[in-house]
């Protein structure tokens, strides 16, 4: 079946650094998302890529689709304390119509000031 | 506008008791709805698809006889947890898709379930 990894799993950024977390899906995804997922919180949708080679930019997170739509990208540059939060990218499978989501383990972004 | 609420947002029952959590579409029809499982530090495993009108389908793993899914109209989908236990303490989140769009999906807040 489908499985989505994320790397790196945890990640520590001296505020103002540029970071980046990975997905990687064993199959090829219609499309994929990225959600933020503050403490205590549920999470919320940030972008989605549908096309093969689709980059997207929201101020300081740029989102990247792979050629092969098997993986992607997010990037944060200058990193501020309100990026603290959990990262996860979710796909969708190629041959579902319901528009079932498969999640990444999620990346875990602590900024310190 | 594509607004999920979930209710309750918390809820404490003891070990036997059944609960019901519901989720509903505030400004639009879904015609598909999805609950997710969410335990501590970890990631989003979905549980079920329900489609308006007809049963669930439950992932690999899923109890459906303990996790008992309805989606009686286009703007409500329920998950009662059967016969709880203490295992089954997790946060329970609930997505919805409208009919308009083969991808997106909306949130609800979610449901922390503790049972004791």
């Amino acid at each position: 079946g489908q499985q989505v990894m994320q790397i790196p799993q945890y990640q520590h950024v001296q505020e103002g650094e540029d970071f980046t977390t990975y997905c990687n899906s064993s199959t090829t995804l219609s499309n994929i998302q990225w959600y933020k997922q503050r403490p205590g919180g549920h999470p919320v949708f940030l972008i989605q890529l549908v096309k093969s080679g689709e980059v997207k930019k929201q101020k300081r997170l740029t989102f990247q689709f792979g050629e092969a739509k098997k993986n992607s990208s997010l990037h944060i540059t200058a990193t501020q304390t309100t990026d603290v939060g959990t990262y996860f990218c979710a796909g969708g499978g190629e041959s579902d119509s319901w528009g079932k989501l498969q999640f990444g383990a999620g990346t875990q972004v602590v900024v310190t000031p | 506008g594509a607004v999920v609420s979930q209710h309750p947002s918390w809820v404490i029952c003891k070990s036997g008791t059944s609960v019901k959590i519901e989720c509903r579409s505030l400004d639009f029809q879904a015609t598909t709805m999805f609950w997710y499982r969410q335990f501590p530090k970890q990631s989003l495993m979905l549980m079920a698809t329900s489609n308006e009108g007809s049963k669930a389908t439950y992932e690999q793993g899923v109890e459906k006889d303990k996790f008992l899914i309805n989606h009686a109209s286009l703007t409500l989908s329920t998950l009662t947890v059967t016969s709880a236990h203490p295992e089954d303490s997790s946060f329970y989140i609930c997505s919805a898709r409208p009919g308009t769009s083969p991808y997106e999906q909306y949130f609800g807040p979610g449901t922390r379930l503790t049972v004791t």
